[in-house]
This record gives C-alpha cells, sequence and structure tokens, in this order.
C-alpha cells in the first residue's frame, strides 16, 4: 500500500541544521508532487513546502524561505527537507505528504518526525 | 500567509449534522476551487476527506460533504457518529503559489 515514513528528526540548537528525509513505497514515486506540512506542539497544520514530480518547482511557505529546501531523489523513491538556521519556532512534526495526480492536495500523510530546536 | 479561519470547536450529537466555516480571501478561498479538508485523530496522521470544494476521495463517507460560497467554504458532516470526533482542517491554494490551512475546528460529538 502507499506508505510514506520520514526520518531525521531531532533535538538541535537554534541556529544549527538538520535533514529530514521521507521514505516512499507503494506507489511510483516519480510521478507525484510531495509536499512538507508541520505541526507544532497543540497547534494546528502548517504547510512549509511543495516539489514538482520532476523537481522542476519547488514553493515554500514565507516563515522557512531562504532557510529551508526541499528536494527529491526519484532513483531513492525519497524526499528531502534541508533545514538550516534553525529557530525555536521550528519545533514541530514534519509530516512528508503525497499530491495526487495535482499537487493541489495532500492525498497520503506520513506519521512524522519530531524536530525540536532548543537550547 | 495568513492562516484560514475557522470556529475553534462545534459540538453536536450523534445523528445530527454540523457545519465547520473555512473563511479566506480572494486570493485563497475565494480565488480558486482548490479547497481540501483533513481529518486528524489525537496522535494521528491527517486524513485526506474533501478536495475541489465539494469532491469525496474513494473510501470517504458521503456523509462528508463540502461547499463554497465567495470567501468561505464550508464542511458539512451529517448523521454525525462518535468516530467523527476529531480536529478539522481546511486548506487552500493561494495566489502566492503557497498552500494555508486554517487554524483547526475541534468536533465534539456530545
Amino acid at each position: 500500500q502507499v506508505q510514506m515514513v520520514e526520518s531525521g528528526g531531532d533535538v538541535v540548537q537554534p541556529g544549527r541544521s538538520l535533514r529530514l528525509s521521507c521514505a516512499a513505497s507503494g506507489f511510483t514515486f516519480r510521478s507525484y508532487g510531495m509536499h512538507w506540512v508541520r505541526q507544532a506542539p497543540g497547534k494546528g497544520l502548517e504547510w512549509v513546502a511543495v516539489i514538482w514530480s520532476d523537481g522542476s518547482k519547488k514553493y515554500y511557505a514565507d516563515s522557512v524561505k531562504g532557510r529551508f529546501t526541499i528536494s527529491r531523489d526519484n532513483s531513492k523513491n525519497t524526499l528531502y527537507l534541508q533545514m538550516n538556521s534553525l529557530r525555536a519556532e521550528d519545533t514541530a512534526v514534519y509530516h512528508c505528504a503525497k499530491a495526487p495526480t495535482t499537487p493541489y492536495y495532500m492525498d497520503v500523510w506520513g506519521k512524522g518526525t519530531t524536530v525540536t530546536v532548543s537550547s | 500567509q495568513s492562516a484560514l479561519t475557522q470556529p475553534a470547536s462545534v459540538s453536536g450529537s450523534p445523528g445530527q449534522s454540523i457545519t465547520i466555516s473555512c473563511t479566506g480571501t480572494s486570493s485563497d478561498v475565494g480565488g480558486y476551487n482548490y479547497v481540501s479538508w483533513y481529518q486528524q485523530h489525537p496522535g494521528k496522521a491527517p486524513k485526506f476527506m474533501i478536495y475541489d470544494v465539494s469532491n469525496r476521495p474513494s473510501g470517504v463517507s458521503n456523509r462528508f460533504s463540502g461547499s463554497k460560497s465567495g470567501n468561505t467554504a464550508s464542511l458539512t458532516i451529517s448523521g454525525l457518529q462518535a468516530e467523527d470526533e476529531a480536529d478539522y482542517y481546511c486548506n487552500s491554494y493561494t495566489s502566492s503559489s503557497t498552500w494555508v490551512f486554517g487554524g483547526g475546528t475541534k468536533l465534539t460529538v456530545l
């Protein structure tokens, strides 16, 4: 079945970097756009970034633009989120989510990986 | 990129119907039909419930329906069941080629 498993979450100090991974299976990864969505403790969902199926287009939320980079390796069925200059407000569970045939929705979600930014 | 506005909480008794509103602007909800809704139970990943304002993905109960008028989208759940108790989030594509969620609504089934 369609599945995404995130990894790479950790406790890091402010200003440091971290790379999250999302391993996809059960579908033709290279054919679908992918999103990252985060959820701070006790808070709502916040869209972070999207990447087109071929990696040709990438868009970011203003809150992470210039600090985070979304990428993918279609040969490894893996999505990435490189997070630099981390701040306390980046503390959240980070979910990767598959888009359906159009990139406008998130039809299957991973369970998430936890990032804590604290000194 | 201000979050879409949803009521913090709604409640209803089993068998009743409830509606959750989601208000944005002409740059998001009002400008596109790319509105979707997600259900999230505590400690779980969100589940895709509605897309293109009013379409249900395969496997989603027909008790869930969506609509839109101007800058406000709505999710209606009819025949409330205990299992519907969860948080619900709306989402819209925006004119900045970004996506924005609502703040979330906690549904309590009394």
